[in-house]
């Protein structure tokens, strides 16, 4: 079965850093892009980074642009977001999500959705 | 930045009635390859999101036929046949075609 399972949310102050972390499992994970996307409290979807399983390349949303890293371990099946500077608009819920492509962008549908990781930023 | 633009922004539907959903870009989303990058989601309470049409006009593996997916470069629109109670939820469109993605502000649909 394919799986996502994300980890390392939390509270931290304004300022702080949160390393967020993802477990694939149930298909090869290096062949494959991978996103995070955010929902913040009672709001939409955003997407936050892609990691592209083609070529490794990372892309980032302008709101989060120098401040959050994506990275991925092949042979651990895992995809990290580093996230540092936190602000209070960085408060929510982060998904981890598998592309059905390896190479992005583009992508052509995300087919498989973790549970997702609560992050909240307050002091 | 291409920006999604939805509506309705919320849809009380019978049970078995039809229903559509509109998504507009910003910007064209058919790329060079002849493909059109706009994807369907559906968020129902308390779960993370679903894919339900990829590339425009792909149902996701599992999606029942009632829901179809159409549109030309900047005009989209999801519909939903022979509504039932389980389609209750968050609708959202997405762009991928360009970075960054961006998602449309979600439709809900609930049930009369």
């Amino acid at each position: 079965e394919v799986q996502l399972l994300e980890s390392g949310g939390g509270l931290v102050q304004p300022g702080g850093s949160l390393r967020l972390s993802c477990a694939a499992s149930g298909f090869t994970f290096s062949s494959y892009a991978m996103s995070w996307v955010r929902q913040a409290p009672g709001k939409g979807l955003e997407w936050v980074s892609i990691f592209s399983g083609g070529n490794s390349r990372t892309y980032y949303a302008d709101s989060v642009k120098g401040r959050f890293t994506i990275s991925r371990d092949s042979s651990r099946n895992t995809l990290d977001l580093q996230m540092n500077n936190l602000r209070a608009e960085d408060t929510a819920v982060y998904y981890c999500v598998k592309d059905r492509h390896s190479f992005a962008p583009p992508s052509g549908g995300m087919d498989v959705w973790g549970r997702g990781t609560t992050v909240t930023v307050s002091s | 930045d291409i920006v999604m633009t939805q509506s309705p922004l919320s849809l009380p539907v019978t049970p078995g009635e039809s229903a559509s959903i509109s998504c507009r870009s910003s910007q064209s989303l058919l790329n060079s390859n002849g493909y059109i990058y706009l994807d369907w989601y559906l968020q129902k309470p308390g779960q993370s999101p679903q894919l339900l049409i990829y590339l425009n006009s792909n149902r996701a593996s599992g999606v029942p036929d009632r829901f179809s997916g159409r549109g030309s470069g900047t005009d989209f629109t999801l519909r939903i046949s022979r509504v039932e109670a389980e389609d209750v939820g968050v609708y959202y469109c997405m762009q991928a075609l360009q970075i960054p993605y961006s998602f449309g502000q979600g439709t809900k649909l609930d049930i009369k």
